[in-house]
């Protein structure tokens, strides 16, 4: 069974562009998270879905970053305009609603570099 | 709210030596408990779990006991390889609590000299 899978892997970009990263959750899972991971600030949540419905965006930074869920398969993360403060990896996630011990399952990250 | 609360890194050891990665926790209800870890430039990745009081979860030569007397959740190794050599992260998570996310540790850099 195929993991979640995030894209790009690394991408550099210049303030002030717009990035957007996108996530293939596991196939049957509920939930999907959002998490950024610094060396300042460790990993964060961001947002997480449910059945494609945003539950809790508290961890948000501000109004450059959105973030949807159109359908069960597909989630999209958008920095616009984009920082250097917002270099960090991106991790996807997922989770079943029921079983598994309520694992999370990472993908592999999104490495992003805003110079 | 739910916390994590892990040991102070980094730890270097030397090959084949014991491993003891200290991990406690702060929750309302009765949370489930993971160790992740990455490897350099890699994502995270589970290496273990306890779902209940007394559960040990084991992986790899890793193992970690739930105890709910105490709210910890400690990584040892009895004998660590270079190839453990990454980082650590102790986390719970409280569905039952409407907690459906993971509470991350600050996680612990662990390097293994051979």
């Amino acid at each position: 069974d195929a993991g979640v899978i995030q894209s790009p892997r690394h991408e550099v970009t210049e303030m002030g562009q717009e990035v957007t990263l996108r996530c293939k959750p596991i196939s049957g899972h509920d939930y999907l998270f959002w998490y950024r991971q610094t060396m300042m600030r460790g990993l964060e949540l961001l947002i997480y879905f449910n059945n494609n419905v945003p539950i809790d965006d508290s961890g948000m930074p501000e109004d450059r970053f959105s973030a949807k869920m159109p359908n069960a398969s597909f989630s999209t993360l958008k920095i616009q305009p984009s920082e250097p403060r917002d270099s960090a990896v991106y991790f996807c996630a997922s989770r079943a609603r029921q079983g598994s011990g309520n694992t999370i399952y990472f993908g592999e990250g999104s490495w992003l570099t805003v110079v | 709210g739910d916390s994590v609360t892990q040991m102070e890194g980094p730890v270097t050891l030397s090959e084949e030596a014991f491993l003891t990665i200290n991990c406690t926790y702060t929750a309302t209800g009765y949370p489930s408990l993971f160790w992740y870890v990455q490897y350099p430039g890699e994502g995270l990745q589970l290496l273990l779990k306890a779902t209940k009081a007394d559960d040990k979860g084991s992986n790899k030569g890793f193992e970690a006991t739930y105890r709910k007397e105490t709210t910890s959740f400690h990584l040892e190794k009895g004998s660590v390889q270079v190839s453990d050599s990454a980082v650590y992260f102790c986390a719970l998570s409280d569905v039952n609590f409407g907690n459906e996310k993971l509470t991350f540790g600050t996680g612990t850099r662990l390097t293994i000299i051979p």
